[in-house]
C-alpha cells in the first residue's frame, strides 16, 4: 500500500508563501487530496484534486502534483494558516485509504 | 446542512470494548460511504476502514480485522464502529467522515475521545 511522506514541519513568515510537499510512489498518477487540522478540532478538507477547492476555501489554498510529490501551497499566509496538514489518496488496488504522516505550519 | 455528531468520550479499561456512534444528518444517508479515523495523542491520522451505508458492506485496514467492526442503523441515520480488545494504544480520538464521489472526506464528525487505562 501507499506510503506518503510529508516533512514533519514547515515556518514561513506571515504574508509570504508555504510549500507543503507530500511524496509517495508513483503519487503524479493518483488524486491527492489535502486537510487542514487546527489544535482541538476534526480534519477539514481543503483542496481535492490535486488542485480543486471545497466552496469556503480561501484562494490563498493551491495544489499541484508532478510525478514524485504532490504540493500544498498557502499564498499570503496568516497567522490563522498555523496547523497541521495532511494528505491523502485513495490505494485502488486494496480500496483502502491513505493519510500522510502530516506537517506542522508554523507561521512566525 | 450536512451534520455528523458522534457520541460522548469513553473511559476503558483493557481488554474491554468500545462502541462509538455517529448520528448523520442534512443528506442522504445511504448515498455515501462512511469512514471511520482515528488520531492517537499527538500523533497522525490512521484510517480504520469504510462502511457502504446502503449495503452494510465493509473493508478494515488489516491493522484493525478481527477487532473493528462498523455497522449502521439507516432508520436512524446512525453509524456505529465498535473496537474489542483494547489496549492502551488504542487511546485515540475518533473520527466518523464521509466519502464524497472524488475519495476524499468532506465531512468529519467532532471527534470521540477514548481512553484506554487500567
Amino acid at each position: 500500500s501507499d506510503v506518503l511522506t510529508q516533512p514533519p514541519s514547515v515556518s514561513v513568515a506571515p504574508g509570504q508563501t508555504a510549500r507543503i510537499t507530500c511524496g509517495g510512489n508513483n503519487i503524479g498518477s493518483e488524486s491527492v487530496h489535502w486537510y487542514q487540522q487546527k489544535p482541538g478540532q476534526a480534519p477539514v478538507l481543503v483542496v481535492y484534486n490535486n488542485n480543486d477547492r471545497p466552496s469556503g476555501i480561501p484562494e490563498r489554498f493551491s495544489g499541484s502534483n508532478s510525478w514524485n510529490a504532490a504540493t500544498l501551497t498557502i499564498s499570503r499566509v496568516e497567522a490563522g494558516d498555523e496547523a497541521d496538514y495532511y494528505c491523502q489518496v485513495w490505494d485502488s488496488s486494496s480500496d483502502h485509504y491513505v493519510f500522510g504522516s502530516g506537517t506542522k505550519v508554523t507561521v512566525l | 446542512q450536512v451534520q455528523l455528531v458522534q457520541s460522548g468520550a469513553e473511559a476503558k479499561k483493557p481488554g474491554d470494548s468500545v462502541k462509538v456512534s455517529c448520528k448523520a444528518s442534512g443528506y442522504t444517508f445511504s448515498g455515501h460511504y462512511m469512514h471511520w479515523v482515528r488520531q492517537a495523542p499527538g500523533q497522525g491520522l490512521e484510517w480504520m476502514g469504510w462502511m457502504n451505508s446502503k449495503s452494510g458492506d465493509t473493508r478494515y485496514e488489516p491493522k484493525f480485522q478481527g477487532r473493528v467492526t462498523m455497522t449502521r442503523d439507516t432508520s436512524i441515520t446512525t453509524a456505529y464502529m465498535d473496537l474489542t480488545r483494547l489496549i492502551s494504544d488504542d487511546t485515540a480520538v475518533y473520527y466518523c467522515a464521509r466519502l464524497t464521489g472524488d475519495r476524499c472526506f468532506d465531512h468529519w464528525g467532532q471527534g470521540t475521545l477514548v481512553t484506554v487505562s487500567s
